[in-house]
């Protein structure tokens, strides 16, 4: 099925840096979400976007949605070991959600 | 608020028995449910979604089906289970724009 670019596949990171991920598609989506799971459970809401070229922030991480519609990015300063874990993007169509395959982050403590 | 129960958590199934998995939600009505499969930890594949009773759109032709016989719950069923059935599968709820919120998971191991 249909899936979004989503880039770097995984990171190995030291504790305190920031880390940045990002999806492309070669669709227009109109809602643009950020999830994080961790293992052995569902994907928790990070951060949704609506409009192009918004800018949204929750505590250290920060998210964009691109001004052609089909890219978003998410950033996460500082990072800390509970940032472990599998973050996702997806854009919304149709009353589903499309998916990246996952950015894989651990940090280093 | 809304909640999403799934169970069981884990499952250990032998190749050709039956499956069923069953997703309740509370808090809401009508809802807009999913059924997503993950395989190693990585990429979920939409399996089925229900925009109500009796209503059920398959994404991927499989060994699956999907029923919907309430308003708030969704079943996952196989008559007989295959090795590649094996994976983490999760129910999730759309709520309104456009954000899906899911449930904690099964993890079925086809042995």
């Amino acid at each position: 099925g249909q899936q979004l670019n989503q880039s770097p596949q995984s990171m190995f990171i030291q504790e305190g840096e920031d880390v940045s991920m990002n999806c492309t598609s070669s669709s227009i989506f109109n809602t643009w979400l950020w999830y994080k799971q961790d293992p052995g459970e569902g994907p928790v809401l990070l951060i949704a976007l609506y409009k192009a070229g918004e800018l949204t922030s929750n505590g250290r991480l920060t998210a964009q949605f691109g001004i052609t519609r089909k890219d978003s990015f998410l950033n996460i300063s500082a990072s800390i070991p509970s940032d472990v874990g599998i973050y996702f993007c997806a854009g919304h169509v149709n009353r589903k959600l499309i998916w990246g395959l996952g950015t894989s982050l651990a940090v280093n403590p | 608020s809304q909640t999403i129960h799934q169970w069981p958590a884990t499952l250990v199934q032998p190749v050709g028995s039956p499956l069923s998995l069953e997703c309740t939600v509370e808090g809401t009505s009508n809802p807009n449910l999913y059924w997503y499969r993950q395989a190693a930890g990585r990429g979920l594949q939409l399996l089925f979604y229900s925009v109500g009773i009796g209503q059920i759109s398959s994404e991927v032709p499989q060994n699956l089906s999907a029923s919907r016989p309430q308003d708030r719950q969704f079943i996952l069923s196989s008559k007989k289970l295959l090795l590649s059935d094996s994976g983490f599968y999760l129910c999730a709820l759309r709520r309104s724009q456009d954000i899906q919120y899911f449930g904690a998971g099964t993890r079925l191991s086809v042995l």
